[in-house]
């Protein structure tokens, strides 16, 4: 069994600031990791996932996480947030190779501040 | 062309209706889903499919069946639907293993 931890539900940040979204995860067996982005009326998209390989990981829209298995965490970190910033952000996790099912965090809400 | 599509957008129905939501993928995924997202936005998983055939049912009410025709597609039925029924379902879908999950636009299910 796995589960995921955001810490935040709500992140207010300055428009050109830095922000960090925390999430943390526990598991018993190799994990892949994942964020997702949700804006208003919309479904899930994906920002970038952590397979394998290097722990620091780029995704879409300036965004960037870091595996660190020691801390069993993979925050998510933008160095400048835009007004379109403004979202909800899931973390998700789910065992390594073959099917395996998809637990989600219960996601935080970034609120960015002209 | 959209990838995960999902109709109807919008549903409004009162307590004790039955209901249907379609879902349709054209990415050639093997794997498809049914999430529910509640008013707190939390997201649950309720079923998946691979290649046609049921792999998760996540304790949801026999109210609930799903039905997957061919792997391009998988529709919701809801019997008897109750207030609690209320919520935002998304279908999705992804090619496994490691696959990021592509999620369609969701369906706003609204019981007076």
């Amino acid at each position: 069994a796995q589960s995921v931890t955001q810490l935040d539900s709500q992140v207010p940040v300055f428009e050109e600031a830095p922000v960090e979204l925390r999430c943390n995860y526990s598991s018993s067996v190799s994990v892949y990791l994942f964020w997702y982005v949700q804006y208003p009326n919309q479904g899930l998209q994906l920002l970038l996932k952590y397979l394998s390989g290097s722990t620091l990981v780029k995704g879409i829209n300036g965004f960037e996480a870091e595996f660190n298995k020691s801390q069993t965490s993979f925050h998510l970190r933008k160095p400048s947030v835009h007004i379109s910033d403004t979202a909800e952000y899931f973390c998700a996790v789910s065992g390594a190779g073959g099917y395996q099912k998809v637990t989600f965090g219960t996601g935080t809400k970034l609120q960015v501040i002209p | 062309d959209t990838a995960v599509s999902q109709t109807p957008k919008y549903l409004v129905t009162q307590m004790g209706n039955d209901k249907s939501i379609k879902c349709e993928q054209n990415l050639g995924h093997d794997t498809m889903y049914w999430y529910k997202q509640d008013s707190k936005k939390f997201l649950k998983i309720m079923f998946s499919y691979n290649n046609k055939e049921l792999i998760i049912n996540e304790t949801v009410p026999n109210r609930f069946s799903p039905k997957s025709p061919d792997k391009a597609h998988l529709n919701l039925h809801i019997n008897s639907l109750e207030l609690g029924d209320s919520a935002v379902y998304f279908c999705a879908s992804s090619q496994p293993p490691g696959g990021s999950k592509h999620f369609g636009d969701g369906t706003r299910l609204s019981i007076l």
